[in-house]
């Protein structure tokens, strides 16, 4: 079992729907990343969390500390979130992150 | 400040030849770290350095990967003796730490080798 797990792993919806990524992990941890990968690009960090919500125009990311979960939520979707978007995890007793696997978003128009 | 860069953004070799990469990262920043990732998969952790010590190495990172930050700013990632299965994006990430707790790490736009 992967240490950070992501669901779904694709999704497909049409331009204005309301999205959820969620990520789940089993290692205790000091904050949690979200990031964005267009295909053939680089990484973006969207957030990074340790506790409860943020909001960043239509991004909102939060966190259960206690249930160990984490969810994206993309309101009014537009075609050019189309993207994959990675949850990773980074704790103090080990600099690297932990990654998910991927959540690969297209938006229809 | 303009972030993280890297160099080359792409870079096609032929099998057995060497490359080298570069990662510049943001200039205060103490940390920097190397991650792999393949198609379709997530990164993976290669390296990872604190100013110019190399502190943390992968299994990844096979004795034909070499790492170096010789002065503590910018580093380079080496292969050599080329494989096709090293064909990946080589991804760069700085952060900076006073204390060895957990600090957000900034990512470059990577570097996209193939392997032929």
């Amino acid at each position: 079992k992967n240490e950070v797990e992501q669901s779904p792993q694709n999704l497909t919806a049409q331009e204005g729907e309301f999205i959820t990524i969620n990520c789940s992990y089993s290692v205790g941890i000091s904050a949690l990343h979200w990031l964005q990968q267009h295909p053939g690009g680089g990484i973006v960090s969207l957030f990074m969390l340790s506790s409860g919500k943020k909001k960043h125009g239509r991004l909102i990311a939060t966190i259960n500390i206690q249930e160990k979960h984490s969810s994206l939520h993309i309101t009014a979707s537009h075609p050019r979130d189309s993207a994959v978007y990675i949850c990773a995890v980074g704790m103090d007793s080990n600099y690297q992150l932990i990654w998910g696997a991927g959540t690969k978003l297209i938006i229809k128009p | 400040d303009t972030g993280v860069s890297q160099d080359p953004r792409h870079k096609i070799t032929k099998r057995g030849q060497n490359v080298t990469f570069r990662c510049d990262p943001i200039s205060e920043h103490n940390r920097l770290y190397w991650y792999r990732q393949t198609l379709g998969q997530g990164p993976e952790f290669l390296t990872y350095f604190q100013n110019e010590a190399q502190l943390e190495k992968s299994r990844l990172l096979s004795d034909r990967f070499s790492a170096e930050r010789p002065k503590g700013s910018f580093s380079t990632l080496e292969i050599q003796r080329t494989e096709q299965g090293d064909s990946a994006m080589y991804l760069c990430a700085s952060s900076f730490s006073a204390g060895g707790l957990y600090n957000e790490q900034f990512f470059g736009p990577g570097t996209r080798l193939t392997v032929l």
